[in-house]
């Protein structure tokens, strides 16, 4: 199987910030990664597949960039509803595996 | 708009069974792959299995082959998960998720609750 580790697992920061998550795998998956976004008690909601496309009424704020083995998203410029759990998710095999989330939080 | 509307969650003894349900709508179901994705309380996320559009090639996790089985009826527009001999760690929210032509899962389900326990 492949493992998908993300870093950091949690991370602190602010209106405005600009941050980024990193998704490594422990086996090229070429470019079949997405990243989603969860809010408590809600369903995820896909942001990037494909590791860089955007999905249609993503924000552009939000990017995401990288193939093989190292990810990683990228949000532009915070806003108040960006605090959320990210998750990315390989797609290149089965079984499909997600990373374990990072909880981005406000500084 | 896709609505996909999860139902069968409740509560089940360990070793017993259970049957999910995911009804779609707003979009030409018989058209995609459709998954299962579940979520223990306060934990990640995984996937557990899918199943092309005719219901022909189908995969699953391996901590559950053999105990669940995926299913659907296209005339129906559902998306069916058979539980069995179900266990104390298989306690989670399951989703339903289809997949875009990209592979990557678009739309998910709200949700619906499986906890096992005695």
């Amino acid at each position: 199987d492949i493992q998908m580790t993300q870093s950091p697992s949690t991370l602190s920061a602010s209106v405005g910030d600009r941050v980024t998550i990193t998704c490594r795998a422990s086996q090229s998956i070429s470019g079949w990664l997405a990243w989603y976004q969860q809010k408590p008690g809600k369903a995820p909601k896909v942001l990037i597949y494909k590791a860089s496309s955007l999905e249609s009424g993503v924000p552009s704020r939000f990017s995401g960039s990288g193939s093989g083995t190292e990810f990683t998203l990228t949000i532009s410029s915070l806003q108040p509803d960006d605090f959320a759990t990210y998750y990315c998710q390989q797609y290149n095999s089965y079984p499909y595996t997600f990373g374990q989330g990072t909880k981005l939080e406000i500084k | 708009e896709v609505q996909l509307v999860e139902s069968g969650g409740g509560l089940v003894q360990p070793g017993g069974s259970l049957r999910l349900s995911c009804a779609a709508s707003g979009f030409t179901f018989s058209y995609y792959w459709m998954s299962w994705v579940r979520q223990a309380p306060g934990k990640g996320l995984e996937w557990v299995a899918n199943i092309k559009q005719d219901g022909g090639e189908k995969y699953y996790v391996d901590s559950v082959k053999g105990r669940f089985t995926i299913s659907r009826d296209n005339a129906k527009k559902s998306l069916y998960l058979q539980m069995n001999s179900l266990r104390a760690d298989d306690t989670a929210v399951y989703y339903c998720a289809k997949s875009s032509t990209s592979w990557h899962f678009d739309s998910w389900g709200q949700g619906t609750l499986v906890t096992v326990s005695s």
